[in-house]
């Protein structure tokens, strides 16, 4: 079952604007991830922030986590058409595998 | 290699065809994992690799899947009798050590059509 849900389904946005998205969980990690898929094709790591960390950078790339909350943030600034693909958290339940969301499809408008 | 190498890319097959997927790892990467994707939808865990043994099957949808891994390197995804709920991007995904402690390193994906 997914563990992580991300919210937006979709965004577009103009090129230079910030896409944010949020995933939220149901029970407790050890640590979050974010992942990048172009074209429906592999996923590509993009950040991971464990459950005792609060905010994490990587470029242009913020990510929050709110344990409390069960809620994480993925903020992309000053996006780029290249931008333009499915986000996916993905949640590490103190076992073995990661659950992913169904993901947010960012579309950057030129 | 490089990276983790999935094949085939593509694969049309009939129902009731049985097919092979494989999965050739990052060198020296003990945890491999077996995903599915369906059209528009997030990844579904199927199996989970630790060397040779695989702890957890209770991901695979049916008796139908099977998969084994040889020599703590290629693994191979075995679909007997498939059907059209089969049809999906079969994604593979090695790591270090676990899901525990980083990131996962993806391959492009065996896409399967059932006709």
């Amino acid at each position: 079952s997914q563990q992580g849900e991300e919210d937006p389904q979709a965004l577009s946005i103009q090129e230079g604007e910030n896409a944010t998205m949020n995933c939220s969980y149901k029970t407790s990690i050890n640590n979050l991830q974010w992942y990048r898929q172009n074209s429906g094709r592999g996923l590509v790591h993009l950040i991971l922030i464990r459950s005792n960390e609060r905010e994490k950078h990587s470029g242009r790339l913020r990510v929050t986590l709110d344990t409390s909350k069960k809620s994480s943030s993925l903020l992309i600034t000053a996006s780029r058409a290249a931008d333009t693909a499915s986000y996916f958290c993905a949640t590490d339940g103190y076992d073995y595998k990661l659950s992913f969301g169904a993901g947010t499809t960012v579309t950057v408008r030129a | 290699g490089a990276g983790v190498s999935q094949s085939p890319s593509n694969k049309v097959t009939e129902k009731g065809k049985d097919v092979e997927l494989r999965c050739d790892p990052i060198s020296g990467h003990t945890a491999l994992y077996w995903y599915r994707q369906s059209l528009g939808q997030g990844l579904e865990f199927l199996i989970y690799f630790q060397g040779n043994s695989a702890p957890d099957k209770s991901g695979l949808p049916s008796d139908r899947f099977s998969a084994e891994r040889t020599g703590g390197s290629v693994s191979t995804l075995t679909i007997q009798r498939t059907q059209q709920e089969d049809s999906a991007v079969y994604l593979c995904a090695s790591s270090l050590e676990s899901a525990n402690t980083g990131e996962l390193f993806f391959g492009e994906g065996s896409r399967l059509t059932v006709l």
